[in-house]
């Protein structure tokens, strides 16, 4: 498969721990995004990047929030002392940047659930 | 206004219908503009690029009017397989990530 891949697909995990989610983008997209998705919404975008380079944040990425993606290639999402409202569904999403806008291909998701 | 806002429904209709969504949007300077299938607990996935007045691909036909800021989505004959969530999406102000609407849900009975 050389679709986007995602893991974990689920997490459980208490408030207050810390989780981290990778995603593997399609091999040849130099541009990556992270979004978050609830039940009944749209995805909400949470941050970019176009090789390593971080360009744009949502207001929506808190401090506890932090993405990387350090040799331009899979990224990790990491949520620090997570809270209830955290739970969603954590999509990534690649695309072959050539021009103002290419086609984006999500991957599976990351389902987060804090208890 | 919202950035992206569809009527969520939902749309039930009967195999063989025709249905329409709307969508308006508030960047008057966008230039593209897109609707996504996403299927229950799927991911989503690109249905319909429109860069112009519209598109058209079989069944389905995306209309944009730039004035009203307004697309909208018509699905003709519709099949049991088209039951799903269609997300009007339109490009950020940086170009790069979107703005998805909450989704319109369908599901098209026997």
């Amino acid at each position: 498969d050389t679709g986007v891949s995602q893991n974990p697909r689920h997490k459980i995990t208490k408030r207050g721990q810390n989780v981290t989610f990778r995603c593997d983008p399609i091999s040849e997209h130099n541009r990556l995004y992270w979004y978050r998705q609830t039940l009944g919404q749209g995805p909400e975008f949470l941050t970019y990047f176009q090789n390593e380079a971080q360009l744009e944040k949502s207001r929506l990425l808190s401090d506890r929030f932090s993405a990387e993606r350090p040799k331009g290639s899979f990224s990790t999402l990491e949520i620090q002392r997570t809270e209830q409202g955290d739970s969603a569904m954590y999509l990534c999403a690649s695309s072959l940047g050539l021009g103002a806008y290419n086609e984006q291909f999500f991957g599976p998701g990351t389902r987060l659930t804090v208890l | 206004r919202k950035e992206v806002e569809q009527d969520p429904g939902p749309f039930n209709v009967p195999e063989g219908a025709t249905v329409a969504f709307n969508c308006t949007y508030s960047n008057s300077a966008s230039q593209s503009f897109f609707w996504y299938r996403q299927d229950c607990r799927k991911e989503p996935k690109l249905l319909m690029s429109v860069y112009s007045s519209g598109n058209e691909d079989g069944r389905f036909t995306a209309q944009l009017n730039r004035a009203s800021q307004y697309i909208s989505l018509l699905i003709r004959d519709s099949k049991l397989s088209d039951s799903a969530t269609y997300l009007c999406v339109v490009p950020k102000e940086s170009g790069y990530a979107l703005n998805f609407g909450k989704g319109t849900s369908l599901l098209v009975t026997p």
